[in-house]
């Protein structure tokens, strides 16, 4: 099955710094890659997601760029604001597969 | 508010008990996932059904069984509790059946099983 590897573990910014997370996957068969945002007492929620026959998306202060040579994801967060501190993982899945295999997830802090 | 909503927030019980987890998917959704967060595991999917039937299976255990009802919402029931199921568990619906249609989360259920 998927086997997700993601990060540091741990990321702490100084607010208005970038921010970046590194995740590799190892099915090739993989095409479709999300990012989720967990804060406390909360679930996850989706931030933004990329499939294979994309190299690169932006959604204003997020980016989502992919490898799938190398086969690795990476979420860029630029100009960090203290409520970009939260917990985010990254997901892979093929597409006749139904379930998302996650990473072991990313503690992001922003330090104002 | 992603529009899941699961019941209850928090679950206390004891070993060897059952409990009934609850999940309501957004409106429109016809598939819910179940996942089990826990801080060693991670978020590791338990089991999805579609628009009344079973669609996949990951890592449940045989002590562990859902359904989802003809108005779509769903249930995990967890037996024969032991410690090592305290976690928080998660429902997820989407429109699809596979990964066309994003995920979106409910808020979880705490179990602490003592």
């Amino acid at each position: 099955g998927e086997n997700v590897e993601q990060h540091p573990s741990t990321l702490s910014v100084q607010e208005g710094d970038s921010a970046v997370i590194k995740c590799t996957y190892s099915d090739s068969a993989s095409n479709y890659f999300p990012w989720y945002k967990q804060e406390l007492g909360k679930g996850p929620q989706l931030i933004i997601d990329i499939r294979s026959n994309v190299g690169e998306k932006k959604d204003q202060r997020i980016a989502v760029t992919l490898n799938k040579t190398a086969k690795h994801f990476s979420l860029h967060i630029t100009e960090t604001q203290p409520e970009d501190s939260a917990v985010y993982f990254c997901a892979a899945c093929a597409f006749n597969d139904y379930k998302l295999s996650f990473g072991a997830g990313t503690t992001v802090t922003v330090r104002a | 508010d992603s529009g899941v909503t699961q019941t209850p927030k928090h679950l206390i019980t004891a070993t060897g008990q059952r409990v009934t987890l609850r999940c309501s998917p957004r409106s429109g959704d016809l598939s819910v996932y179940w996942y089990q967060q826990s801080l060693d595991q991670g978020l590791q999917f338990l089991i999805q059904y579609y628009n009344g039937e079973e669609r996949a299976k990951g890592n449940i255990l045989e002590r562990f069984s859902a359904q989802q009802f003809p108005d779509l919402h769903s249930e995990l029931n967890l037996s024969s509790l032991e410690l090592g199921d305290s976690a928080l568990y998660f429902c997820a619906s989407s429109e699809g059946a596979d990964y066309n249609s994003p995920l979106h989360f409910g808020n979880g259920t705490r179990l602490t099983v003592t």
